[in-house]
Formats: C-alpha cells, structure tokens, sequence
C-alpha cells in the first residue's frame, strides 16, 4: 500500500471558479478525514466519513462546501464559487476503526490559490 | 469541546541534544489518545507518536518519548539525540477513540549544526 494520495497536488483557480479534489485512503480503512491548513496554523477538522457516511461536518464547512465518498473507497472535496479566503492547503487522512491501532495517516495535501 | 494548546511557536536545539515541546489540552472525557505528528517542509503529516488515556506508563519511539501528566492535562515531546533531520513543525493532537483530530497551533522546530 502506496499510503495516502491526494490529488491534485496543487491548484491555482480564479476566484468564482469551482475546484475539486481527490483523495484515495489507505485501501483497508473505513474511515477518511479531511482538514483544511493555512500556514503556520494546526490543521482544522473540515468533516469525515465512516464508509461511505457523511457522520460530521464542521461549521468551517460553508454551503459552497461538499465532500462525497460514494462507495466508500475514494473521497472528492469539491469547493464551488472559490473565494481567496478558500486559499489553503486541504488534507486528507485516513484510519481504521476497529483495529488495535487507530491513528490517522495523512496525505501529502492539496495546495489551493484562489487569484 | 476540545482544545489543544501548544505555548511554544518555535524552539531550537543543536544537533546531539535534547529538547522538549510543551503541550496541554483541555476535555473532560476520561478516554482519550494524544499523539506528536511531525510536518517537515515538504508537508506530509507524519505520526511520531501515540498515547492511550488509559495507559499510566508514558509511550516512546527510540529517540521520542512523551511525558504524559493526566491530572495536569500534560502531554509534552522529548526529543533525545537530536538529528537534523527532525527539524520540522511538530503538532501535538487529540482525539476520542476514532474521532477528529483536535491539532495545536504547532512548534517549528530548528535542528541546529
């Protein structure tokens, strides 16, 4: 298993564009993870899902926000009418829940810049 | 809800020493994990270290050890025989059993020659 991948690894998009995003999870794990990252800051928790469940979504997580893992294999962050405040870096992790060993691993990330 | 404060923005250490970064949190959940990830320059997250609320004996990684202080909140990073490959920001986090993670606003950490 090649880990976390995220794609693309960077995008640059004008503002009022939509952009998206893709990240493929660790094959076996159930749970995936995305946080949004502006620099110098810790990550912030953006929302997650237990296979293909969307089970909670933060209040950073505007309408123009939407994230869908469809078969509970790979998810897709999708941000509509870009804003320059939308310019950070996006992570994805994932983890098993249910194994001894529950930690998240991360993706390399996806650095957007709204012009 | 759950807060991770980490009080040192930045921290330098010369190459074969020892250092440490602070870090607190705040829950009243009695079960819990913390845990060091390190995010060098070229960004990947990587976990350094794990520790389960329950376990009273403190976790190491070879050179990475933890000083974890319940009753404080206190979850602290011992860095021993610094390399400066570990130069890098440092993230202290929280989670309940499989939830999100809470992050701290981070340490860079400066390995010095």
């Amino acid at each position: 298993d090649t880990g976390v991948s995220q794609d693309p690894r960077h995008k640059i998009t004008k503002r009022g564009q939509n952009v998206t995003f893709r990240c493929d999870p660790i094959s076996e794990h159930n749970r995936l993870y995305w946080y949004r990252q502006t620099l110098g800051q810790g990550p912030e928790f953006l929302t997650y899902f237990q296979n293909e469940a969307q089970l909670e979504k933060s209040r950073l997580l505007s309408d123009r926000f939407s994230a869908e893992r469809p078969k509970g294999s790979f998810s897709t962050l999708e941000i509509q009418r870009t804003e320059q405040g939308d310019s950070a870096m996006y992570l994805c992790a994932s983890s098993f829940l249910g194994g001894r060993r529950t930690e998240a691993f991360f993706g390399q990330g996806t650095r957007l810049t709204v012009v | 809800a759950q807060t991770v404060t980490q009080s040192q923005p930045e921290m330098s250490v010369q190459e074969a020493e020892t250092v440490t970064l602070s870090c607190t949190y705040d829950t009243s959940e009695s079960n819990y994990y913390l845990f060091w990830y390190k995010q060098p320059p070229s960004r990947q997250m990587i976990l350094v270290i794990r520790q389960e609320a329950y376990k009273q004996q403190n976790a190491t990684e070879n050179r990475f050890s933890v000083n974890f202080q319940k009753a404080a909140k206190s979850f602290s990073l011992k860095i021993s025989d610094s390399q400066l490959g570990d130069t890098a920001m440092y993230f202290c986090a929280f989670t309940l059993e499989g939830n999100k993670l809470v992050f701290g606003a981070g340490t860079i950490l400066r390995v010095k020659s």
